[in-house]
């Protein structure tokens, strides 16, 4: 079954960081471009990164560039996001994505800035 | 950046209704648009990709059309399980773009 989990939320206070994890299972991550998503609370979805098979292309929404990392960890078959300078509207559920155009999703992981 | 709108923002329908929900962007993006369906609590799930095509799995009352700016998605016959959130994304140039969401009910 192809399956995605992350993990690495929880409360932090503006200005700190957190390290978010998307396990992927059933499937190579490095085969594909992945993504991750983020929802508010209350409010609609918001693309937030990409990364691609390789690592060697990354795309951020503006908001977050200079702030967040993508990358991988291809010996676990795994995609992170690390967050710095963190600010209350970054509070969301942050979901991983598999691409093309986010056809695997994972349950999301909760962060809030406060 | 390319501005996604959606409308209507929500609708309040019936079991059978056709419903049909618009999504423009901006500027030009061929056919680079996908389709979300997201109910209260849950992941989103992928309905349409390439703007018109079915996503496997997905049931044959959805159907995507359009190309360039504006684009529709269509349930022919709406179920109890329709009743959701509905997203549009486009992935033609960065940053992607989700449009605002149109929330479907029931009448």
């Amino acid at each position: 079954e192809v399956r995605l989990v992350e993990s690495g939320g929880g409360l932090v206070q503006p200005g700190g960081s957190l390290r978010l994890s998307c396990a992927a299972s059933g499937f190579t991550m490095n085969y594909f471009w992945m993504s991750w998503v983020r929802q508010a609370p209350g409010k609609g979805l918001e693309w937030v990164a990409n990364i691609n098979q390789d690592g060697s292309e990354k795309y951020y929404v503006d908001s977050v560039k200079g702030r967040f990392t993508i990358s991988s960890d291809d010996a676990k078959n795994s995609m992170l996001l690390q967050m710095d300078s963190l600010r209350a509207e970054d509070t969301a559920v942050y979901y991983c994505v598999r691409l093309p155009v986010f056809d695997v999703w994972g349950q999301g992981t909760k962060v809030t800035v406060s | 950046d390319i501005q996604m709108t959606q409308s209507p923002s929500a609708m309040s329908t019936s079991i059978g209704d056709r419903v049909t929900i618009t999504c423009r962007a901006s500027q030009g993006i061929i056919n680079n648009l996908a389709w979300f369906q997201q109910k209260p609590g849950k992941v989103p799930k992928r309905l349409i990709y390439d703007a018109s095509r079915l996503q496997n799995g997905v049931p044959s009352r959805f159907s995507g059309s359009g190309s360039g700016t504006e684009f529709t998605l269509t349930i022919s016959s709406l179920q109890p399980e329709d009743f959701a959130t509905y997203y549009c994304l486009q992935h033609y140039t960065y940053p992607w773009t989700f449009g605002p969401g149109t929330k479907v009910e029931i009448k």
